[in-house]
């Protein structure tokens, strides 16, 4: 049982325009949201996260934005760069667990 | 600083052999996470070391074992293996490992198994 989907396998974007990517959760217990970006050959690196008592985060270019009575939560990329082209993972996790559950990721393809 | 160094980089084996994965956290770091990535699944939680003591485990045969050193090394060892082993491996460190702290990974161990 998967509690983290993102459904779109992969995603293309003009440089420029903006991306979003989703992900849909299904444990009402989580409380803690966060992205992830990994390169081919690297281990992923934080991007940015969110926690459950707010709407909206912003770092930048990144925006992630949380709807939990749909829980569903969103990462957008204003303007997407062609470095950006990476895998992007979606986790969960509890205040005060001590793991993270992710998403199968979401390839983004950013054409120059 | 140095990241997180998992070796070796990269392992062939057959089954029924086992196979012991090492991973160093970031020097200060007392949380080690250990996921199994394959192509369609995501990072699947193993397990949660701190200091010294497993904490916290995922959905994995007893096949899955791990263990942390008193300078927070830690090893994952996964016996008599099995075609469907063939992963990446990826060890996670972080200074107290709860649920709000960002991890920071090493690149992993990418596994085959023939």
């Amino acid at each position: 049982d998967q509690q983290v989907k993102q459904n779109s396998p992969s995603l293309s974007v003009q440089e420029g325009r903006i991306s979003i990517l989703n992900c849909d959760y299904t444990n009402s217990m989580f409380d803690y949201f966060l992205w992830y970006k990994k390169y081919p050959a690297e281990g992923p690196t934080f991007l940015i996260s969110i926690s459950s008592i707010k709407d909206k985060n912003e770092d930048g270019r990144f925006t992630v934005f949380l709807n939990k009575s749909a829980k569903h939560l969103s990462l957008h990329i204003v303007p997407s760069q062609p470095g950006d082209s990476a895998v992007y993972f979606c986790a969960a996790s509890l205040e005060y667990g001590n793991k993270l559950v992710f998403g199968a990721g979401t390839i983004l393809r950013v054409k120059s | 600083k140095a990241g997180v160094t998992q070796t070796p980089r990269y392992l062939i084996k057959t089954r029924g052999q086992q196979v012991t994965l090492s991973c160093s956290p970031i020097s200060g770091h007392r949380s080690v996470s250990w996921y199994q990535q394959t192509p369609g699944q995501g990072l699947q939680f193993l397990f949660e070391y701190f200091s010294e003591t497993q904490r916290n485990k995922g959905n994995f045969p007893g096949r899955f074992s791990g263990r942390q050193f008193s300078n927070s090394r830690s090893e994952m060892n996964v016996s008599t293996l099995e075609l469907g082993d063939s992963a990446l491996y990826l060890c996670a460190s972080s200074w107290t490992g709860t649920g709000t702290e960002k991890l920071f990974f090493g690149s992993g161990t990418q596994l085959s198994v023939l």
